[in-house]
């Protein structure tokens, strides 16, 4: 069973960078099939797509987000990482990590990330 | 980007009873590339439907999906204690991906 767990700070401060991992296990980072995505969720509000990484290193950023983005992949570790630069708290959210093939199948539980000082 | 409308924004339904969500596109769909997701509190969301009309691996058959362009439905036929949640379209039709702002359906 496909299994996706994010790490990384709970907080954050504003002006610094989020810095989240997503561990992959039951399954391969490697699949030709599949892209990684991240996803995030404030607090009692819906659903923001931020993007997507093959694991050749091939992205794909939500334009709305695209300059404070950068995500990368370690296969070796079978790992995807994201790198949200100059936050605010319009960014507090729980972050997920999911496997996507057009859709998101597969979720991880998320991580909530608080920015405040 | 593609703008997910859902509507209404609560159902209010008994035990049983059948639910009918809408999810309106700004424009059209591509290829009938359109996702429902299920979410409870404190949990990650659900994948229930693609291509509109798609059950996903596992999903009971009470869940069902319709339409084309941009008008889509998910349907509950009867529903169950556990369907009490947040419901979640997306389009991935388009470049970037977006969500509906969701559906909440609550026990009356």
């Amino acid at each position: 069973q496909l299994q996706l767990q994010e790490s990384g700070p709970g907080l954050v401060k504003p002006s610094e960078t989020l810095s989240l991992t997503c561990t992959v296990s039951g399954g391969s980072i490697s699949s030709s099939s599949y892209y990684w995505g991240w996803i995030r969720q404030p607090p009692g509000k819906g659903l923001e797509w931020i993007g997507s990484i093959y694991y050749s290193g091939s992205t794909s950023y939500n334009p709305s987000l695209k300059s404070r983005v950068t995500m990368s992949v370690d296969t070796s570790k079978n790992q995807f990482s994201l790198n949200l630069s100059s936050v605010t708290a319009a960014d507090t959210a729980v972050y997920y990590c999911a496997r996507q093939l057009r859709v998101f199948d597969y979720w991880g539980q998320g991580s909530l990330v608080t920015v405040s000082s | 980007e593609i703008v997910l409308t859902q509507s209404p924004g609560t159902l209010s339904l008994s035990p049983g009873e059948r639910a009918t969500l809408s999810c309106r596109a700004s424009q059209s769909v591509s290829s009938r590339y359109l996702a429902w997701y299920q979410q409870k509190p404190g949990q990650a969301p659900r994948l229930l439907i693609y291509g509109a009309s798609s059950r996903a691996t596992g999903i009971p058959d009470r869940f069902s999906g319709s339409g084309s362009g941009t008008d889509f439905t998910l349907t509950i036929s009867r529903l169950e204690p556990e369907d009490f949640a947040v419901y979640y379209c997306q389009q991935y039709g388009n470049s970037p991906e977006t969500f509906g702002q969701g559906t909440k359906v609550e026990i009356k």
